[in-house]
């Protein structure tokens, strides 16, 4: 099985652009979740998508936001991005059930805000 | 907050054991332990899994103590690329919920 897949692998942007970053989970995988990571901050929880719905949002300002297609591929979007944003963004991937499951990363997309 | 404690660093030598411990004291009935690794700027990977029983698959062993307040992770066999940073989580089990990463024990498999 071909694994999660992140496009693009890096970026660059200026303060106050947007960015839409996407990801491809692994066929068959229903949820889809965001991470961000940062050297100070470390691996944070963005928000996951299950079935085209947002069903857990972690604690990040309404600039971050995301959405799920119904092949399961998702995008997340940031507005008016600032310098802090700068960061390894990370994708993850894993099938649905109520019995404990792996999440599969990708790559992640490397934003770097100038 | 991340509900695991880890040593922030540890050093093996290659070929050896590696042993990761991971103190949970405040794990609940019905949450699971999980190890990931990252290899320097790259995806966090599964390692495995456990709930109360010891747990071994290809990659790795997981020992969780009886009372379930700590676990180890052991590398039988540790190479170079076994080199990274292991994250120790505790989670439920359930469809929902997300992975809160602490700071992880940097592993450096040496020579």
């Amino acid at each position: 099985k071909a694994g999660v897949t992140q496009t693009p692998r890096y970026l660059i942007k200026t303060r106050g652009q947007q960015v839409t970053l996407s990801c491809s989970p692994i066929s068959g995988h229903r949820s889809v979740s965001w991470y961000q990571q940062t050297p100070g901050q470390g691996l944070q929880f963005l928000f996951e998508y299950f079935s085209e719905t947002q069903r857990n949002k972690g604690n990040f300002p309404g600039r971050f936001s995301g959405r799920q297609f119904s092949n399961s591929r998702s995008e997340m979007n940031v507005s008016t991005l600032e310098l802090g944003d700068s960061a390894l963004y990370l994708c993850a991937s894993s099938t649905q059930g109520i019995v404990p499951y792996e999440q599969y990363f990708g790559p992640g997309t490397r934003l770097t805000v100038t | 907050d991340a509900k695991t404690t880890q040593p922030p660093s540890m050093d093996c030598a290659e070929g050896r054991a590696a042993n990761l411990p991971c103190n949970h004291s405040t794990i609940s009935g019905n949450e699971y332990v999980y190890w990931y690794r990252q290899i320097h700027s790259q995806g966090p990977q599964y390692i495995i899994h456990g709930l109360k029983n010891n747990e071994t698959n290809e990659m790795a062993s997981l020992i969780i103590t009886e009372d379930r307040k700590s676990s180890t992770l052991i590398l039988p066999h540790a190479t170079l690329r076994d080199t990274a940073v292991y994250y120790c989580i505790v989670r439920t089990g359930g469809s929902q919920g997300n992975l809160i990463f602490g700071k992880g024990t940097k592993l450096s498999v040496k020579p």
